[in-house]
């Protein structure tokens, strides 16, 4: 739905190194997502973006950063990895005026 | 955002209708429940949402009591694909970011 495409599908990767995720739409949706989810805590919000340039923190966003210079793409690097960050990365964009977010088909992390 | 509570799990028979309850006690006037559902090892997927009325698409209905304290989101012939974990979320309509707090929600299993 909504063009959303995550890139890795999967990855893996060592302790102590850099990693970025890379969330791409088509459907030109103003609002970005990124979404963790673990097993017992379900969907948390990291970061998210009202627009170009224009980016805050969610409820877990401390190890990570994002950016967005372009309306279709929205980045999610961890600077340097830690096994906590293994996890799930969900991308989620937000259509039109009230709150149906469409989700892309996530990211498996693995952090050794 | 009011808090909302959910059975862990609930089961269903295929053919049947399925109810999945929804408590939201705290809810404010101007906020609206949403439901989103996510099928194992996929993002999730937007169901319905509604503010006082009952509403129904083509997947599902939803029932909100009069004095809008919980809610039922009715999927009327459970098929298997219905399986599914599913979210009851409260939003305040058009709220700043979009930002959808997620549960831990029902899991629904259909059994043939």
């Amino acid at each position: 739905d909504a063009g959303i495409t995550q890139s890795p599908r999967h990855k893996v990767t060592e302790t102590g190194t850099p990693v970025t995720l890379r969330c791409h739409q088509t459907e030109n949706h103003r609002y970005m997502y990124w979404y963790r989810q673990d097993p017992g805590h379900g969907l948390r919000l990291i970061h998210y973006s009202y627009g170009v340039k224009d980016t805050d923190k969610g409820e877990v966003s401390d190890g990570y950063s994002v950016s967005r210079s372009k309306t279709e793409d929205f980045l999610l690097t961890l600077e340097s990895a830690t096994s906590s960050q293994t996890s799930v990365y969900f991308c989620a964009t937000k259509a039109g005026e009230w709150e149906k977010l469409f989700f892309g088909s996530g990211t498996q992390l693995s952090v050794l | 955002d009011a808090k909302t509570t959910q059975p862990p799990s609930m089961d269903c028979a295929e053919g049947r209708a399925a109810n999945l309850p929804c408590n939201h006690s705290t809810i404010s006037g101007n906020e609206y429940v949403y439901w989103y559902r996510q099928i194992h090892s996929q993002g999730p997927q937007y169901i319905i949402h509604g503010l006082k009325n009952n509403e129904t698409n083509e997947m599902a209905s939803l029932i909100i009591t009069e004095d809008r304290k919980s809610s039922t989101l009715i999927l009327p012939h459970a098929t298997l694909r219905d399986t599914a974990v599913y979210y009851c979320i409260v939003r305040q309509y058009g709220g700043s970011q979009g930002n959808l707090i997620f549960g831990k929600g029902t899991k629904l299993s259909v059994k043939p």
